[in-house]
C-alpha cells in the first residue's frame, strides 16, 4: 500500500543550530502534506502544511520544502531551541477520493536539542 | 477554545478484558477521528465520523473494536476482548468539517498485560 516514511529516526542538534528533518512519500497522487510535532504524553500538534502546487512554505522559524520529482518533503527549523525537542511526523493525504480527508502518517523522527 | 478531551489518560488491563475510551471533541466540530499509535510509530486511522455517521472504518478490527458517536458529539471506542498487541496510545481528533484542520487530544495510553 501507499506509505510515508522518514529517512532518519533520530536527530541530535545543538541549541541555536538549524535542524532539517526529512520525509519520503510513495503516493504520487498525494496533494497535501502536514508536519506535526508530538511531545511526550501529548497528541500531535500541527506545525505547518503545504499543498502539492507549492515547493516551499515558511512559517515562524519553520520552513517546509516539497520536491515532487523525488517525492521528498523536509522540515527546516531555524535556531533550534530546547522546546523543539519532540518527535516530528510528516503526514499526507492518500488518494482515497471523495471528501474523506484521511491522513497517513510516517514513522517519526526524534529531535533532541542539546543546550 | 477548549481542546479535544479524552479519558482516561492511562489504562492497564489484562488480555481478554474489555476497555472503553471516551472523547469529547471541540464544540462545533462535525468530524471526529480515532487513531491508534503504537510505540515508535505514527498514528494510524481507525475510524472517522462525520456527525454521527461513519465515513471510514476500513482499518478498524471489527471483530474486537467498536466505536459510536450517537448524538454527533462525544464518542466512545471499545475493545472487547483486548489482545496484547492492542497496547498503544489511542488518539482522538476533531475538525470543523472534513478539512485538514485536525486538533488532537492527548490520548489514552492502553497497556494490555
Amino acid at each position: 500500500g501507499e506509505s510515508v516514511g522518514l529517512h532518519l529516526p533520530t536527530l541530535s542538534v545543538q541549541e541555536g543550530d538549524n535542524s532539517i528533518i526529512n520525509c519520503a512519500y510513495s503516493n504520487s497522487a498525494s496533494d497535501y502534506f502536514i508536519w506535526y510535532k508530538q511531545e511526550s504524553g501529548k497528541g500531535p500538534q500541527f506545525i505547518i502544511d503545504i499543498r502539492s502546487n507549492m515547493d516551499k512554505r515558511q512559517g515562524q522559524r519553520v520552513t517546509v520544502l516539497l520536491n515532487k520529482t523525488v517525492k521528498h518533503l523536509s522540515l527546516q527549523i531555524a535556531a533550534t531551541q530546547p522546546g523543539d525537542s519532540a518527535v516530528y511526523f510528516c503526514a499526507e493525504t492518500g488518494s482515497s477520493g471523495g471528501s474523506n480527508y484521511k491522513l497517513t502518517f510516517g514513522k517519526g523522527t526524534l529531535l533532541t536539542v542539546n543546550p | 477554545e477548549a481542546g479535544v478531551a479524552q479519558s482516561p489518560r492511562y489504562k492497564i488491563i489484562e488480555k481478554r478484558q474489555s476497555v472503553a475510551f471516551w472523547c469529547n471533541p471541540i464544540s462545533g466540530h462535525a468530524t471526529l477521528y480515532w487513531y491508534q499509535q503504537i510505540l515508535g510509530q505514527g498514528p494510524k486511522l481507525l475510524i472517522q465520523f462525520q456527525n454521527n455517521g461513519v465515513v471510514d472504518d476500513s482499518q478498524l478490527p471489527k471483530d474486537r473494536f467498536s466505536a459510536e458517536r450517537l448524538k454527533g458529539v462525544d464518542s466512545t471506542l471499545k475493545i472487547q476482548p483486548a489482545k496484547l498487541e492492542d497496547s498503544a496510545v489511542y488518539l482522538c481528533a476533531s475538525s470543523k468539517q472534513q478539512t485538514y484542520g485536525y486538533t488532537f487530544g492527548s490520548g489514552t495510553r492502553l497497556t494490555v498485560v
